[in-house]
């Protein structure tokens, strides 16, 4: 009965650093979603994955940003060279479907800071 | 573009009084409409959300919203706070894209004093 589990839960990195965060999504559900949620905002939609498919990465800011799903189920999101302005929480969701109805299963976050 | 506005970022209810924390949403559709809470070291937990149909909409925790279209709002409210409803709250509306896009405000934090 596990929920949407992140690791690690905190990163530090020193700048230029390359850094991997991984999302295990509820079993079973075919939709990802990646966010980004800085100090005192609300979380920003970064990407969107159904199985393995990226289907939507309007919000990654960079290119230093990468996110795949190679099987459908786990997920990483790889930051390179990271910059200050990447520290801020990493949220990822999951849903079972991908119809506007289905609720998304928010896992607990990385924090990454970033020095 | 789309955008969500809660206007304020701290609130201090008595516990047992009552609540309403304000949503105000810009979209030219026919809006999709959450709310979310969000606990120290926990990830984002639905409230409820509005799709269609009746415009007052009842929640988990004993949290309700009312849609109004006439003023692009969507508050949330709560007869009776307890102390465990100290958190986060963050509104959302979603994108109509194929998958549920979500934009979210900027939150807004509740204190709940003795």
């Amino acid at each position: 009965g596990a929920g949407v589990s992140q690791s690690p839960r905190y990163k530090v990195a020193k700048r230029g650093q390359d850094v991997a965060l991984r999302c295990d999504p509820i079993s079973g559900h075919v939709s990802l979603f990646w966010y980004q949620q800085a100090l005192g905002q609300g979380p920003e939609f970064l990407t969107y994955f159904q199985n393995e498919a990226q289907l939507d990465k309007s919000g990654l800011p960079s290119d230093r940003f990468f996110a795949e799903r190679p099987e459908g189920s786990v997920s990483t999101l790889k930051i390179q060279r990271t910059q200050q302005e990447d520290s801020a929480v990493y949220l990822c969701a999951s849903s079972l479907g991908w119809a506007m109805r289905n609720e998304q299963f928010f896992g607990p976050g990385t924090r990454l800071t970033v020095l | 573009a789309q955008s969500v506005t809660q206007p304020d970022i701290h609130i201090t209810v008595s516990e047992g009084a009552s609540l309403e924390l304000r949503c105000n949403y810009s979209y030219g559709a026919t809006p999709y409409l959450f709310w979310y809470v969000q606990s120290p070291g926990q990830g984002l937990q639905l409230l409820l959300k509005y799709f269609s149909g009746d415009t007052l909409v009842q929640g988990i925790k004993g949290f309700e919203a009312e849609f109004k279209r006439s003023q692009s709002s969507f508050n949330l409210r709560k007869p009776s706070v307890h102390w465990s409803d100290a958190a986060e709250y963050f509104c959302a509306v979603a994108i109509v894209t194929g998958f549920q896009k979500l934009v979210f405000g900027t939150g807004t934090r509740l204190l709940v004093s003795p």
